[in-house]
C-alpha cells in the first residue's frame, strides 16, 4: 500500500528556471513531512521539512507548499543549478513513526 | 560524513548464502531504521530499533533479521538470499523519531 504518491518520476529543468515535486498522501494522521535529497552512491539527506499546521515553508531556494485540504505538498527548487541533479524524494510519518518515502523525483538541471 | 557509518559499503555474494550488514548510529540517537533501496521499489522500511528493543516492522522478510546491541549499533541479518535480494541496504538514526540522518548505505549484488 502506497501511501505517498510522488510525480513525476524524472523532471529536467533549465538552469535558473523553477523545479516542481508534488506528492499527495492518504493518511491524515501524518504530522511531519519532509523532503530528502540523494545523490548517487549517498545516502538521502533531509533537505527541508513542514508540519501540517503551517502552509509554506521556505529555505534559501527550496520552498515547501502545503496543502492540508487536498492532503497535496510539493517541493519547489527557485534558480535551479545543475548542483541540484539528484534524486528527490517526499516522506511522511506520523507520530514519529516509520517514514513512509514517495517512489522518488530524479531532476536533472541541463546548464 | 552523515555520522551513521555502515560496513561494508560493498558485498557480493552468492544466492543461498548469509550476510551481516552493520550500522552505527549518529552519537546520542536512539533509533535505527533499516530501509531497503531497489530499483523499483524504491525506500522500503524494514525494521525499526530502539535502544535495543525492537519498535516497528515493515515488509520485512523472514529471512532478514535485525538486533540493535547495547552500545546502540545495529546488524541487519540476511540469510538464503536470492537474487532479488540485491539492493542498496540503508541505515538511518535519528533521536526525536522525525529527521532521520542517513548512513551511506550497503551494496548488497547477489550472484
Amino acid at each position: 500500500q502506497q501511501q505517498v504518491k510522488q510525480s513525476p518520476q524524472s523532471l529536467i529543468v533549465q538552469k535558473g528556471g523553477i523545479s516542481i515535486i508534488n506528492c499527495a498522501y492518504e493518511n491524515t494522521a501524518f504530522d511531519y513531512f519532509p523532503w530528502y535529497q540523494q545523490f548517487p552512491g549517498k545516502g538521502p539527506a533531509l533537505l527541508i521539512a513542514i508540519r501540517p499546521d503551517v502552509s509554506e515553508k521556505k529555505e534559501g531556494r527550496f520552498t515547501i507548499s502545503f496543502n492540508k485540504s487536498a492532503k497535496q505538498f510539493s517541493l519547489h527548487i527557485m534558480d535551479s543549478q545543475p548542483g541540484d541533479s539528484a534524486t528527490y524524494f517526499c516522506a511522511a510519518t506520523e507520530g514519529a513513526q516509520k517514514l513512509v518515502f514517495g517512489q522518488g523525483t530524479r531532476l536533472t538541471i541541463n546548464p | 560524513d552523515s555520522g551513521v557509518t555502515q560496513t561494508p559499503k560493498h558485498l557480493i555474494t552468492a544466492t543461498g548464502q548469509r550476510v551481516t550488514l552493520r550500522c552505527s548510529p549518529r552519537s546520542g540517537d536512539l533509533s535505527v531504521y533499516w530501509y531497503q533501496q531497489s530499483l523499483d521499489q524504491g525506500l522500503q522500511f524494514l525494521i525499526q530499533y530502539y535502544n535495543g528493543e525492537e519498535r516497528a516492522k515493515g515488509n520485512i522478510l523472514e529471512r532478514f533479521s535485525a538486533q540493535q546491541f547495547p552500545d546502540l549499533h545495529s546488524e541487519l541479518n540476511l540469510s538464503s538470499l536470492e537474487l532479488g535480494d540485491s539492493a542498496l541496504y540503508f541505515c538511518a538514526s535519528s533521536v526525536s523519531g522525525y529527521g532521520y540522518t542517513f548512513g551511506s548505505g550497503t551494496r548488497l549484488t547477489v550472484v
